[in-house]
């Protein structure tokens, strides 16, 4: 079985663009988590979702959204871009809610200049 | 502030060693998780232990979780190079997706 993906693997972008970046859950895998990890920290958790609704949301901007589709895969969306949303976007899955073992997927490098 | 601070912020040892580093959190929890990032790559689930747990192994991995001084640690031992790479504490305070917190970690430095 294939694991977590994420598209695009980098991407550059200008100050007050829009990104859209993608995840494919591992196969059976019903939750998805977006997390944040600016260099040097830990992930700072954005959104969870399970079987399409938002269950969870961190602190972080209305600029931020999210969804996930019938066959599970999600998109991170991010609105008029700041130079401090340059990081590592990581997608995780987990079979449920609990998010007891989440897989990780390799993440998406943005960078905003 | 973070829930999760790990301790120290870096450590570097030899091949044979053992490593241990530590974690604490602020609220009550109902389990603790450690992750291994190699390189800024993708996380790697490690161990979990429950809030009712005091001690769990995993091969060469031992985790002990004080919830009275809401602390953690993760003991690896008879380190190897392929060890060297970041480890996180994260903690969930609720089942429904609530504040899922990873500390700032440490960075483990495993030398030949």
């Amino acid at each position: 079985d294939a694991g977590v993906t994420q598209s695009p693997t980098h991407l550059i972008k200008t100050r007050g663009q829009h990104v859209t970046l993608r995840c494919s859950p591992i196969s059976g895998h019903k939750s998805v988590s977006w997390y944040q990890q600016v260099l040097g920290q830990g992930p700072q958790f954005i959104f969870q979702y399970y079987e399409k609704e938002e269950r969870g949301r961190g602190n972080f901007p209305d600029r931020f959204s999210a969804r996930q589709f019938p066959n599970y895969s999600s998109e991170l969306n991010v609105n008029a871009l700041l130079l401090g949303d340059s990081a590592l976007y990581l997608c995780a899955s987990s079979f449920d809610l609990a998010r007891e073992t989440q897989y990780f997927g390799p993440g998406t490098r943005l960078l905003v200049l | 502030s973070q829930q999760g601070e790990e301790d120290p912020q870096a450590l570097s040892i030899q091949e044979g060693e053992n490593a241990t580093m530590n974690c604490s959190y602020k609220t009550s929890i109902n389990n603790l998780q450690w992750y291994r990032q190699n390189s800024g790559r993708g996380l790697v689930h490690l161990i979990l232990i429950r809030s009712n747990e005091r001690e769990k192994h995993s091969g060469r991995l031992r985790v002990t979780l004080d919830t009275s001084k809401k602390s953690s640690s993760l003991l690896i031992t008879a380190s190897r190079a392929a060890d060297t790479a970041s480890y996180f504490c994260a903690t969930d305070r609720d089942n429904y997706g609530q504040n899922f917190v990873f500390g700032p970690g440490t960075r483990l430095s495993v030398l030949p």
